[in-house]
């Protein structure tokens, strides 16, 4: 089972910050949270992933909250690429540890 | 600079036949999956091989087999296909924090 619950689907007006909410209640200390993106039927790309301290790169920043059970990951001018739908997964950054995929939120940006 | 490469991109298969996806990683990496995203859905694992001779089932592992052939590459064979396994296969290769995909094989069985 899928350790994370994502909303459904969301929607942003193109240039304006994408807010994605993540929630991982049960997450464990040696579990990061990643997140994924999967653009139309295109194979997962990675976007970000963090411990507990607050990461940013040139694709998006990633807001865990101090006691770790939920995250946010933010789109700072979202354009109409990054319609897709996103994956929230916690893992413990081991080889051979699984990635699990739920249904992840599809975001739409809008014109 | 090709990352995950998956063969073929596109496959039609009859009841019953067999077939191998093929999958080859140039980025040194130990670690390689095999999923299956059905409409809507996120993946699930089939298998996975976490380095270079060992293998482990996933999540649905049933009508499927794997061969790590070696680092770069990972097989997935379906011996007897059914209609139940209409659908995309992805394969991963992971080192450190980052996964990386294929474009995915698009399999139908009818």
């Amino acid at each position: 089972d899928a350790k994370t619950t994502q909303p459904t689907s969301m929607d942003c007006a193109e240039g304006r910050a994408a807010n994605l909410p993540c929630n991982h209640s049960t997450i464990s200390g040696n579990e990061y949270v990643y997140w994924y993106r999967q653009i139309h039927s295109q194979g997962p790309q990675y976007i970000i992933h963090g411990l507990k301290n607050n990461e940013t790169n040139e694709m998006a920043s990633l807001i865990i909250t101090e006691d770790r059970k939920s995250s946010t990951l933010i789109l700072p001018h979202a354009t109409l690429r990054d319609t897709a739908v996103y994956y929230c997964i916690v893992r413990v950054a081991n080889y051979g540890q699984n990635f699990v995929f739920g249904p992840g939120t599809r975001l739409s940006v809008l014109p | 600079n090709a990352g995950v490469t998956q063969t073929p991109k596109f496959q039609v298969l009859k009841t019953g036949q067999s077939m191998t996806l093929q999958c080859a990683q140039d980025m040194n990496h130990n670690s390689m999956y095999w999923y299956r995203q059905d409409p809507g859905m996120g993946l699930r694992l089939i298998y996975y091989s976490a380095s270079e001779g060992t293998t482990d089932k996933g999540e649905v592992p049933n009508g499927y087999n794997v061969s790590r052939l070696n680092k770069r590459e990972f097989s997935l064979r379906l011996e007897s296909a059914a209609p139940s396994q209409t659908s995309v296969y992805f394969c991963a290769s992971v080192q450190g924090p980052g996964a990386f995909f294929g474009q995915g094989t698009r399999l139908t069985v009818v």
